[in-house]
């Protein structure tokens, strides 16, 4: 079973610029959540959607965004970048959402924010 | 909003060794994780936990819900453990209001 992809691995931006992170679960789990680890703030919790719908959301500005597909892929948006917007941003997948279910992490895409 | 402090934030081992870092937290949770983490960034989940204990080869996870505190055990240490280990929690509501909450980690070094 193929694991949780995440698309570009790496990616260069500008300062104002937006961009759009893309998330593939590992098929049959409906449980996307996003992070966000940088050297300074370490792993912090941005988003989680479950069937199209986001359950939780972290302590972030509206500048970042998220959604979910009927297909469960799921894509994050962060407008108008900042410097500190830098950092590796990673999905998890679950087969579905709530405490008790075992995350599958994806590599990661690493935003460098100029 | 919980709080987790992880113990020790850096360790260097020699190669056989038994290794513990330590986790506690500030409010009652729902879940515990531990994850590694190798250089490069990937997350690997090594476990979950609600109570008691629980043992994948080498690796061993308890936890005790009454004094808020999680510890990870690595047995026969070896240079491939090297890595970063992170405690994770999520809220008590058991439905999950409040996403993963992580420790800072524990750099862990493992020398031959």
């Amino acid at each position: 079973k193929a694991g949780v992809t995440q698309t570009p691995r790496y990616l260069i931006k500008t300062r104002g610029q937006q961009v759009t992170l893309s998330c593939s679960p590992i098929s049959g789990h409906r449980s996307v959540s996003w992070y966000q680890q940088t050297p300074g703030q370490g792993l912090q919790f941005l988003f989680e959607y479950f069937s199209e719908t986001q359950r939780n959301k972290g302590n972030f500005p509206g500048r970042f965004s998220g959604r979910q597909f009927s297909n469960s892929r799921s894509e994050m948006n962060v407008s108008t970048l900042e410097l500190g917007d830098s950092a590796l941003y990673l999905c998890a997948s679950s087969y579905l959402a709530g405490a008790y279910n075992e995350q599958f992490f994806g590599p990661g895409t690493r935003l460098t924010v100029l | 909003k919980n709080e987790v402090e992880q113990s020790p934030q850096n360790l260097t081992a020699q190669e056989g060794e038994f290794i513990t870092i330590n986790c506690s937290y500030s409010v009652g949770i729902s879940a515990l994780h531990w994850l590694q983490q190798h250089p490069g960034g990937g997350i690997v989940s090594l476990f979950m936990l609600s109570s008691g204990k629980k043992k994948h080869g080498r690796l061993i996870a308890t936890i005790n819900i009454q004094e808020k505190h999680s510890s990870l055990h690595i047995t026969a240490s070896h240079p491939r453990d090297s890595a970063v280990y992170i405690c994770a929690v999520r809220g008590g509501s058991g439905g999950g209001a409040d996403g993963l909450t992580f420790g800072k980690g524990t750099h862990l070094i493992i020398q031959p």
